[in-house]
């Protein structure tokens, strides 16, 4: 089975660094997936890990360890913009021939000023 | 291309009746998912088409809820005889088979509400 585990909120101050950890348990994993979703709005794509470390896309990194079924998603300059939830995902290997791909609850952030 | 398109956005029904709800996924994605996502939660996963043929559908899909896409294009969710807590927002989402730099794109979903 899949389990993943993120906080559920989270407040942070405009201008400031926040880190989302998220972790797994996963049989057939093969890659960890970020996303983005402002309340009523569909989820949109962050960031991909696949290998161990850093991945960084401007304001935004997303770091992995597999050994340790860990993940982050590193938020930099906040925003006013960046109060949304971020689902944690992770890709496995189904058993009916096909990836999958399956959500944690995700973590809803608040920025203030 | 505007990228996924779900219609109705959405629906208010009586419990018991039949709702449908369609997916336009992004042209050249072969692959197509359907999603369900309740309040507060992560989307759970529904079903998955690879052009016209469903490969694979969750134990969450009861035999109420049947997903086609007959020319591998666009695809339809059917809720049968439905109830309170099929109450959710119904998302579908598109991919190319290596989606690994692009992830899945989403549609906005149709919040269905069950009354």
């Amino acid at each position: 089975g899949q389990n993943i585990d993120q906080p559920t909120e989270m407040t942070a101050t405009e201008g400031a660094i926040v880190q989302i950890n998220c972790t797994y348990q996963t049989s057939g994993f093969n890659g960890l997936f970020w996303y983005q979703q402002h309340a009523g709005e569909a989820p949109t794509f962050l960031s991909y890990n696949v290998l161990d470390g850093l991945e960084e896309k401007g304001r935004f990194s997303s770091f992995l360890s597999r050994s340790k079924g860990y993940s982050y998603l590193l938020l930099k300059e906040l925003q006013m913009k960046d109060s949304a939830s971020y689902l944690c995902a992770v890709r496995y290997f189904s058993g009916a021939g096909s990836y999958q791909l399956t959500f944690g609850k995700g973590t809803k952030l608040s920025v203030i000023p | 291309d505007t990228g996924v398109s779900q219609d109705p956005r959405h629906k208010i029904t009586k419990r018991g009746q039949n709702v449908t709800f369609r997916c336009d996924p992004i042209s050249e994605h072969n692959r197509l998912y359907w999603y369900r996502q309740t309040l507060g939660q992560g989307p759970e996963f529904l079903t998955y088409f690879q052009n016209e043929a469903q490969l694979e559908k969750s134990r969450l899909l009861s035999d109420r809820f049947s997903a086609e896409r007959p020319k591998g294009s666009f695809s339809t969710l059917e809720i049968q005889r439905t109830e309170q807590g099929d109450s959710a927002m119904y998302l579908c989402a598109s991919s190319l088979p290596d989606m690994d730099a692009y992830g899945y794109t989403f549609g906005s979903g149709t919040r269905l509400t069950v009354v």
